[in-house]
């Protein structure tokens, strides 16, 4: 099985501030893929990621796939209380999630 | 278009009764993936099928878990008899032929008293 660590498990921040979360493994990974899941609510995904290095960004959020394809990065710019939310990631052939980060933003 | 539909939203019900959870993929999609999440333990895998057939069910708890996908659009989870440390919510997730994409339902907050 292939584990996916997550840091931090949770994280307090004030609106405007920037952050970074990190999802890491000792495995390679085709792809990885990044999901938000808000309360009462399934995970959505925001995006997934392929090529070793690769950086895509959707709007303040910017995600990085790591050279050796084992690691990724999700930094969030300017947060907004609107970003609250637990983010995932996953990847794997059989799709295992990691335990997220939990992220607060106070107004 | 409809995303994944389960059924019931919401469950609460007695130790030892049998509890069966739905679910609906999307049409067309060949993968269709059982979760349990709680506070504790996060999003678990319970199992996946491909094209109806399961794949892995090696996250199914014990032996009272069992699923069934009689065809490709409609699945169930079954838990027989319950126990109050089944309460969580389970959701259901169905993808395309890559499976690199997963679309989940609203979920089922299973209580278990």
């Amino acid at each position: 099985t292939q584990l996916l660590e997550q840091s931090p498990q949770f994280l307090s921040i004030q609106e405007g501030e920037n952050l970074t979360v990190y999802c890491n493994s000792s495995s390679v990974f085709s792809s990885l893929q990044w999901y938000r899941q808000e309360p009462g609510e399934g995970p959505v995904l925001l995006v997934t990621v392929v090529t070793g290095g690769e950086v895509k960004k959707l709007k303040r959020l910017t995600f990085q796939f790591g050279d050796a394809r084992k690691d990724s990065s999700l930094h969030i710019t300017a947060a907004q209380p609107g970003d609250t939310g637990l983010y995932l990631c996953a990847g794997g052939h059989d799709m295992r999630f990691g335990a997220g980060t939990r992220l607060t933003v106070k107004p | 278009d409809a995303g994944v539909i389960q059924s019931p939203r919401h469950e609460v019900t007695e130790m030892g009764q049998e509890v069966t959870l739905r679910c609906k993929p999307i049409s067309g999609h060949d993968y269709l993936f059982w979760y349990r999440q709680t506070m504790m333990r996060g999003l678990e895998l319970l199992i996946y099928f491909n094209n109806n057939v399961p794949i892995d069910d090696s996250g199914m708890p014990e032996d009272r878990f069992s699923a069934k996908m009689p065809n490709a659009s409609f699945s169930t989870l079954k838990i027989q008899p319950s126990e109050p440390r089944d309460s969580a919510v389970y959701f259901c997730a169905s993808s395309g032929w890559a499976a690199d994409t997963q679309y989940f339902g609203p979920g089922t907050r299973l209580t278990v008293l």
